[in-house]
């Protein structure tokens, strides 16, 4: 069982470069999640998705973009990268069932130089 | 933007003690609160995921209750073990968004 599958794992980028974070999921759930991890802060949700072709803003939206074309995939897009950015970036899906748990990926490791 | 808050940041208890951490949350528009597990270079794992006022959960040595209402819940562990040590996080669940605290950090030293 895959799971949720986020790719890369790692990755160093210039400022002002740009980058997509990929989150793929085989569950078919509706609800997909990008979250970013910073010491001392817990998760703090960037965008999230409730349905193919839908995406909302969360927390922290600022400086990222999202696409959700197909049901399985969530998409994180940075376009001009700044140290700002520089976490541990978590993805998670559910169902919108009111007793469904979110399972998480494994994490990718952003570090902007 | 819902408010989740968590007590304490941090706590370092001795093997066997029993601890307890808070997740308090806005009780207006309540769908459900998740507590999930969290260890170092692992991904959140859920724990239990709770809906109702009044509700008790229970997985071995960790248990959770959930007042609604006034808009907090708890989480117990009894007796802990030093694999008990990592970050508990709380969400909370409204429409399609869920929320997170920031985290209690547990450590449990032997």
């Amino acid at each position: 069982n895959a799971g949720v599958t986020q790719t890369p794992k790692f990755r160093v980028l210039k400022t002002g470069q740009s980058m997509t974070l990929l989150c793929a999921q085989d569950m078919n759930h509706e609800y997909m999640y990008w979250y970013r991890q910073d010491p001392g802060m817990g998760l703090r949700l960037i965008h999230y998705s409730v349905g193919e072709g839908t995406t909302a803003k969360g927390e922290v939206p600022d400086g990222y973009n999202v696409s959700r074309l197909k049901k399985q995939n969530f998409l994180l897009g940075l376009e001009s990268a700044a140290p700002s950015q520089t976490s541990v970036y978590f993805c998670a899906s559910t169902t919108p069932g009111v007793s469904t748990e979110a399972f998480f990926g494994q994490g990718t490791r952003l570090t902007v130089v | 933007i819902l408010n989740v808050e968590q007590s304490p940041q941090s706590l370092h208890v001795q093997e066997g003690d029993s601890t307890n951490f808070t997740c308090s949350f806005p009780s207006s528009n309540f769908y459900a609160l998740h507590w999930y597990r969290w260890e170092t270079a692992k991904s959140p794992e859920a724990l239990f995921v709770m809906t109702l006022n009044g509700d008790e959960k229970k997985k071995g040595r960790i248990s959770a209750t959930l007042n609604t209402k006034e808009g907090y819940s708890y989480l117990y562990i009894k007796g802990s073990q030093p694999e008990d040590s990592a970050t508990y996080l709380c969400a909370l669940r409204e429409g399609g968004k869920l929320i997170f605290g920031q985290g209690t950090e547990l450590s449990v030293k032997p």
